[in-house]
C-alpha cells in the first residue's frame, strides 16, 4: 500500500510570493491533517480536513489556507510569504476511527528568501 | 488546552544501553498517545500508541505504558542500537467519551536519540 506522498519535496520561495502545496493520503484515509515543522516551534498544527470539509484549524494567520478535494487529495496554500514561513512542511493521513493514528509524509521543505 | 512535555535532550547513549524518554501531557476527555520518530530528513513514523489507561503500546523493541494517574506516557527500550539514533515525539490526539476522535496531534518538543558504537 503506497504511503502519504507529498509534492514537491523542495521549494524555494521570495517574499511576497505565494505557494501551494500537494499531499496525497494513504488509500482509503479520509482524513488529511497538516503540520508546520520549525526548530523555534516545533510541531505546530495547521489545519484538518475530512471529505473536502475543514474540521479544525490551528492557530496560524489566514494567509494559511487549505483545500481538500473529492478524492480526499489536499492541498495548502500560503500567500504572501514571509521569512518566517521556511519550514518543512507535513501532511497526514488518517482512517476516521477512535484511535486516530496518523501517518505521516515526507515533507516540503519550503525555504522563503 | 492539550499540552505534551518531553524531557529536555539531547540524550546520548552508548549501544545496548536502556532508554527512557519521559513524557508527560495534560488533557481533558479520553487521548490517545502516540510517539513517533523521525529519522534525518524524513517524515515522522508512528512507532507505537496507546488508546486507553493502562495500554502498553510496543514495537521494534520499544514500550511505552499509558498512565492516566501520573498523566504519562514514558518511552522505554531495553537494549539501543545504533539504528535507533533519531528523534523522538511524544503526541497525543484528543477525544471525547464517546470515542471520537478530532484530527489535531499535540506534540512534545521531541527529544534527540544518539547512539555511539
Amino acid at each position: 500500500k503506497a504511503g502519504v506522498t507529498q509534492t514537491p519535496r523542495y521549494l524555494i520561495k521570495t517574499r511576497g510570493q505565494q505557494v501551494t502545496l500537494s499531499c496525497s493520503p494513504i488509500s482509503g484515509h479520509r482524513s488529511v491533517s497538516w503540520y508546520q515543522q520549525t526548530p523555534g516551534q516545533g510541531l505546530q498544527f495547521l489545519f484538518e480536513y475530512f471529505s473536502e470539509t475543514q474540521r479544525n484549524k490551528g492557530n496560524f494567520p489566514g494567509r494559511f489556507s487549505g483545500r481538500q478535494f473529492s478524492n480526499s487529495r489536499s492541498e495548502m496554500n500560503v500567500s504572501t510569504l514571509e521569512l518566517g514561513d521556511s519550514a518543512l512542511y507535513l501532511c497526514a493521513s488518517s482512517r476516521q476511527s477512535p484511535s486516530g493514528e496518523q501517518y505521516f509524509g515526507p515533507g516540503t521543505r519550503l525555504t522563503v528568501t | 488546552g492539550n499540552s505534551v512535555t518531553q524531557m529536555e535532550g539531547p540524550v546520548t547513549l552508548s549501544e545496548e544501553a536502556f532508554l527512557t524518554i519521559n513524557c508527560t501531557y495534560t488533557a481533558t476527555g479520553y487521548p490517545s498517545l502516540f510517539w513517533y520518530v523521525q529519522y534525518p530528513g524524513e517524515g515522522l513514523q508512528l512507532l507505537l500508541k496507546a488508546t486507553k489507561a493502562d495500554d502498553k503500546g510496543s514495537n521494534k523493541g520499544f514500550e511505552a505504558t499509558y498512565r492516566k494517574e501520573t498523566t504519562s506516557f514514558h518511552l522505554e527500550k531495553g537494549s539501543v542500537q545504533v539504528s535507533d539514533s533519531a528523534v523522538y515525539f511524544c503526541a497525543l490526539r484528543g477525544s471525547n467519551a464517546g470515542g471520537t476522535s478530532y484530527g489535531k496531534l499535540t506534540f512534545g518538543q521531541g527529544t534527540i536519540l544518539t547512539v555511539h558504537p
